[in-house]
């Protein structure tokens, strides 16, 4: 049972442009929604996270939406750069309910923004 | 350089054999997580440490797999009889203790088994 569902696998788009990446999850238990990006060769480093009693935060140009009752979430990339062609990975963790953390991640998405 | 370090970054073993990775989390982090990921996928949880007890395990740790983290600092992950299904990117990460806390993930193991 996946319980965070990413899409899409892959997306191309050229520079400046502002590519959206969606993420839905299923246990209404999550509190924390972090953002991974990934390099190749190199671990997830954090881009940006939420919780859920906010609906957006940004920072710098990475902002993320949150849509509780529809229980998805999503990344906007604004002025997209070529330097931004990472593949990225949503997550969850029951976070600030006393749990351990350990994050549950989607499929990821192969981010290629063109020159 | 003061992030999670791990060691070796690429191992290629045949099956049957036992691999051991280490772990070094930024100092003074009490949890460490291991997590695996296969090719086209997100990382998977597969262990959990507060200082040097482990409290969580998931079911894709087999009983070949274990994991220690003796006195707290340093954390091992060995494989016994690794199979072919075994080859994967193994990830550590570490934070300081709140469940929340940002993770900070290392550059890797990649593990190949022929």
């Amino acid at each position: 049972q996946q319980q965070v569902k990413q899409s899409p696998q892959s997306l191309i788009v050229q520079k400046g442009g502002i590519p959206i990446i969606n993420c839905a999850y299923e246990n209404t238990a999550f509190d924390y929604f972090p953002w991974y990006q990934q390099f190749p060769g190199k671990g997830p480093a954090l881009l940006i996270a939420i919780r859920p009693d906010v609906s957006e935060k940004k920072e710098g140009r990475f902002t993320i939406s949150f849509n509780k009752s529809a229980k998805q979430f999503s990344l906007h990339i604004m002025d997209s750069q070529p330097g931004d062609s990472a593949t990225y990975f949503c997550a969850a963790s029951m976070g600030y309910g006393g749990s351990q953390g350990n994050l549950i991640f989607g499929k990821g998405t192969k981010l290629s923004v063109k020159p | 350089d003061t992030g999670v370090s791990q060691d070796p970054r690429h191992k290629i073993t045949k099956r049957g054999q036992n691999v051991t990775f280490r772990c070094d989390p930024i100092s003074e982090h009490n949890r460490l997580y291991w997590y695996r990921q296969t090719l086209g996928q997100g990382p998977e949880f597969l262990t959990y440490f507060q200082n040097e007890a482990q409290l969580e395990k998931s079911r894709l740790l087999s009983d070949r797999f274990s994991a220690e983290r003796p006195k707290g600092s340093f954390s091992t992950l060995e494989i016994q009889r690794t199979e072919q299904g075994d080859s994967a990117m193994y990830l550590c990460a570490s934070n300081v203790g709140g469940g929340a806390d940002t993770q900070y993930f290392g550059p890797g193991t990649r593990l190949t088994v022929l």
